[in-house]
């Protein structure tokens, strides 16, 4: 069953923009992982949150959690083409299984150059 | 350094057929194993997992199994598909022992099956 859902599920931007993607999710977690996917390729980690973590950031990525709300977002800043691609949060529960990430369905972010 | 290779990319089977996908994972030892199914548009899937070498928990009961005969090598089988075992197969390793709870994947490729 999913457990992150991402939001939007599409998002259209020009090059140069910010792009912020949200996910939200329901049990409590050990941390929370963003993978990229370019269309008909594998996913790519991007950055990992722990949940005693607020914001991370790695290049021109940030990433938040607000374990509050059960929620993530990821910020790409300075769009390129390049960025165009699925992002896809994942997530394991605490008290569960180490092993199983559970994916979201993922945003499709398309960057207009 | 570690890579993972996936094969075959693409293939159409019909309806009823054997389906044998396979995963090898070099420059790691006793890493954990996943495959994992994309539908069209759709999030992943774990379908099985596997920490060793004849260990496999399956997430989702399915005319599809999983075997680990070598601690880098996991296959994807099935005996007779169906229509709905159309997808994208995605092979992933993590480190075993790694931060309890930091189970970051590498993927492969992928392997985008039609079944018609």
């Amino acid at each position: 069953s999913q457990q992150g859902e991402e939001d939007p599920q599409a998002l259209s931007i020009q090059e140069g923009e910010n792009a912020t993607m949200n996910c939200s999710y329901k049990t409590s977690i050990n941390n929370l992982q963003w993978y990229r996917q370019n269309s008909g390729r594998g996913l790519v980690h991007l950055i990992l949150i722990r949940s005693n973590e607020r914001e991370k950031h790695s290049g021109r990525l940030r990433v938040t959690l607000d374990t509050s709300k059960k929620s993530s977002s990821l910020l790409i800043t300075a769009s390129r083409a390049a960025d165009t691609a699925s992002y896809f949060c994942a997530t394991i529960n605490s008290g569960g299984s180490n092993y199983k990430l559970t994916f979201g369905k993922g945003t499709l972010l398309t960057v207009n150059p | 350094s570690q890579t993972i290779h996936q094969w075959p990319a693409t293939l159409v089977q019909p309806v009823g057929s054997p389906l044998s996908l396979e995963c090898t994972v070099e420059g790691t030892s006793n890493p954990n194993l996943y495959w994992y199914r994309q539908a069209a548009g759709r999030g992943l899937q774990l379908l099985f997992y596997s920490v060793g070498i004849g260990q496999i928990s399956s997430e989702v009961p399915q005319n599809l199994s999983a075997s680990r005969p070598q601690d880098r090598q996991f296959i994807l089988s099935s005996k007779k598909l169906l229509l709905s075992d159309s997808g994208f197969y995605l092979c992933a390793w993590s480190v075993r022992g790694g931060y309890s709870g930091a189970n970051v994947l590498t993927f492969g490729a992928g392997s985008r099956l039609t079944v018609l």
